[in-house]
């Protein structure tokens, strides 16, 4: 079975500092693993994904997450911040559902850019 | 571009009242899930249909149902609302078969049960 954990509910910081969002999963095969941002009174929307390949992954907006296999863990960082990046992060992973695959999410993380 | 719609942002009922939430897709996607999403909990997986008339329950199936007569609309029905229920529900569609698939989600909407 696989599982996801987010230690951090929730992550302040000042607007143009860097930013790291953890991510931990647990798994007994290969993952692919995803995160996902929900800004305010909206749906999720993905922000990047690791298939296989290289373990630096890059996504929208200036967010990339690294994979680490020995530490079983997909963090989401950004070098700068802005104030529109406030919103909740969610990281998931891929399970085969039985019949198709599904996603099992974290319970999230909030960051919280201020100015 | 990719677009996922859900009938009703807001939604107030009734305890006992029989409930429908709707949600239709326009990328001819296979795949089509209803998750729940409650603060500190993240998203739970209720149903998920992978073709038409096919369903299989997630990780809380109780007290809900699903119906898909058409590949792009998916419905989720709670039988007898109950406050319990209270919550944002979120729909999303993906294609089929590869684990690494995106899966693309509506606004959701946002439920109160008195």
């Amino acid at each position: 079975a696989q599982s996801v954990t987010q230690l951090d509910s929730q992550v302040p910081v000042f607007e143009e500092a860097p930013v790291e969002l953890r991510c931990n999963y647990s798994s007994s095969v290969s993952v692919y693993l995803f995160w996902y941002v929900q800004y305010p009174n909206q749906g999720l929307q993905l922000l990047l994904k690791y298939l296989s390949g290289s373990t630096l992954v890059k996504g929208i907006n200036g967010f990339e997450a690294e994979f680490n296999k020995s530490q079983t863990s997909f963090h989401l960082r950004k070098p700068s911040v802005h104030i529109s990046d406030t919103a909740e992060y969610f990281c998931a992973v891929s399970a085969w559902g039985g019949a198709t695959n599904k996603l099992i999410f974290g319970t999230g993380t909030l960051l919280a850019v201020q100015p | 571009d990719v677009k996922v719609t859900q009938s009703s942002r807001y939604l107030v009922k009734r305890t006992g009242e029989k409930v429908f939430l709707e949600c239709v897709q326009d990328m001819d996607h296979e795949n089509m899930f209803w998750y729940r999403q409650d603060p500190g909990l993240g998203l739970r997986l209720i149903y998920f249909s992978y073709d038409v008339k096919m369903k299989e329950k997630g990780d809380i199936p109780e007290g809900y149902s699903v119906s898909r007569e058409k590949k792009e609309r998916f419905s989720l029905i709670l039988e007898s609302a109950s406050t319990n229920q209270t919550s944002m529900y979120l729909c999303a569609s993906s294609f089929p078969g590869f684990r690494g698939e995106t899966q693309y989600f509506g606004p959701g909407t946002r439920l109160l049960v008195l």
